[in-house]
């Protein structure tokens, strides 16, 4: 069974700060693909990246940057000089290819970030 | 114009009765999922389909029934809602052949079960 743990189920900072949402996996895949989505108050889902297991480079887009460490079974995601603008609730998720990628997204609960002006 | 969308938007019911939540796409994706949403549970898959012919039950399944009329569309239905129903509903698509994995999500269908 897969599994995704966000510890963190509510991050409040001052705008400008930086913050770092945990995400902690469990898998008994060799090849998955780990996400994060956004969900801003107006509810929709909002694609943020994708990260196959074999890739453990970190990535860096904007404001934003993804941690991805096989070792420790994580891939944290940062914000770089918050903005109020992203305060949303922001979902880690995982598929494994074992099932040949095609059942379904397992996510984390979710952590609601507030970024205060 | 979006490329998966969902109707209704929203939705009140009360318990007992039977309703349909649809999903139609314009991704030309083979593969479709239905999920639910609840305050601090994240998403929980309920039911997805490879293709047309294919049907398969999720984590959540019970109290559920989906059908795939065609490969752009996957309604969901539950045949007589009950309060604990009440939740937002996302559909998804993805595309075997694409970028693997990444799945598309409408809108979402908020329901509440009165």
């Amino acid at each position: 069974a897969q599994k995704v743990t966000q510890a963190q189920t509510e991050i409040s900072v001052v705008e400008k700060e930086d913050v770092t949402l945990d995400c902690v996996y469990e898998t008994r895949d060799t090849t998955y693909y780990l996400f994060w989505y956004k969900q801003p108050p107006s509810g929709e889902l909002v694609f943020l990246i994708r990260r196959n297991s074999f890739d453990e480079q970190n990535e860096i887009s904007g404001r934003y940057s993804w941690n991805f460490q096989k070792s420790t079974s994580s891939f944290n995601f940062t914000i770089t000089a918050s903005q109020v603008v992203d305060s949303a609730v922001y979902f880690c998720a995982l598929i494994g290819d074992s099932g040949g990628g095609a059942d379904g997204l397992t996510f984390g609960k979710g952590t609601h970030l507030i970024i205060q002006p | 114009d979006a490329d998966v969308t969902q109707t209704p938007r929203n939705r009140i019911t009360k318990t007992g009765k039977r309703i349909m939540l649809e999903c139609s796409q314009t991704k030309g994706h083979d593969r479709m999922y239905w999920y639910r949403q609840d305050p601090g549970l994240g998403l929980q898959l309920i039911y997805y389909s490879f293709d047309v012919k294919d049907i398969n039950k999720g984590e959540i399944s019970d109290g559920y029934s989906v059908s795939r009329q065609a490969q752009a569309k996957f309604s969901l239905s539950l045949e007589s809602a009950i309060p604990n129903q009440t939740a937002l509903y996302f559909c998804a698509t993805s595309d075997s052949s694409g970028s693997h994995n990444e799945q598309f999500f409408g809108p979402g269908t908020r329901l509440t079960v009165l």
